[in-house]
């Protein structure tokens, strides 16, 4: 079944602890994206990947990194939460404007 | 740049009733897709139809609609006979075909259906 995977689904963490949510997608597409999602903001793009070793910010990259080391995982590191990146994080994957996007991964940092 | 406006944040309707969800969208490309999505309570992202912009028709499947004006830049959505299963955060989104990360959101509206 092609999917999206996010790990872990609900985390509460405290502020300045490193934190690592992993996406996986299994249909070997080149594209993959995380967006955060806030009440009355819809969903921003933090960063995306076009391909292995190739990323770029989006729209709220700050506080945020990734890593694309292989074509399938695309993890989402918070080097040094804090309080606002308490939010709804979305992993997607993407091919000729299809998008999966993952289950979600609802974060709050005390 | 690209932008998509949902100016409604809450609707409220009692079952039965029709309801229509807005999006208007700002792009400077001619060839682009727009997108809806429903976000029910359980929080995951359920697509629900993509339009490209040179296909202009209307579309219908079941009780959902999709109203698309590339003269009004709008791309409309109408649930007939809403349920209460209808409710949850619609988002309407708009991307550029050429670049499979460019992919801008509304900020939703929630729908809520009275029993």
């Amino acid at each position: 079944e092609a999917q999206v995977t996010q790990n872990p689904r609900y985390l509460i963490t405290v502020t300045g602890k490193k934190l690592t949510v992993t996406c996986s997608q299994n249909m070997n597409h080149e594209y993959m994206s995380w967006y955060r999602q806030d009440p009355g903001l819809g969903l921003r793009q933090i960063y995306y990947s076009m391909n292995v070793e190739v990323t770029d910010k989006g729209d709220v990259p700050e506080g945020y990194k990734v890593s694309r080391k292989e074509k399938r995982n695309f993890p989402l590191i918070l080097e040094s939460p804090s309080p606002n990146q308490t939010s709804l994080y979305f992993c997607a994957s993407s091919e000729y404007n299809e998008q999966f996007f993952g289950p979600g991964t609802r974060l709050t940092v005390l | 740049a690209q932008k998509v406006t949902q100016a409604q944040t809450e609707i409220s309707v009692v079952e039965k009733e029709d309801v229509t969800l807005d999006c208007v969208y700002e792009t400077r490309d001619t060839t682009y897709y727009l997108f809806w999505y429903k976000q029910p309570p359980s929080g995951e992202l359920v697509f629900l139809i993509r339009r490209n912009s040179f296909d202009e028709q209307n579309e219908i499947s079941g009780r959902y609609s999709w109203n698309f004006q590339k003269s009004t830049s709008s791309f409309n959505f109408t649930i007939t006979a809403s349920q209460v299963v209808d409710s949850a955060v619609y988002f309407c989104a708009l991307s550029d075909p050429y670049n499979n990360n460019d992919m801008r959101f509304g900020a939703g509206t929630r729908l809520t259906v009275k029993p």
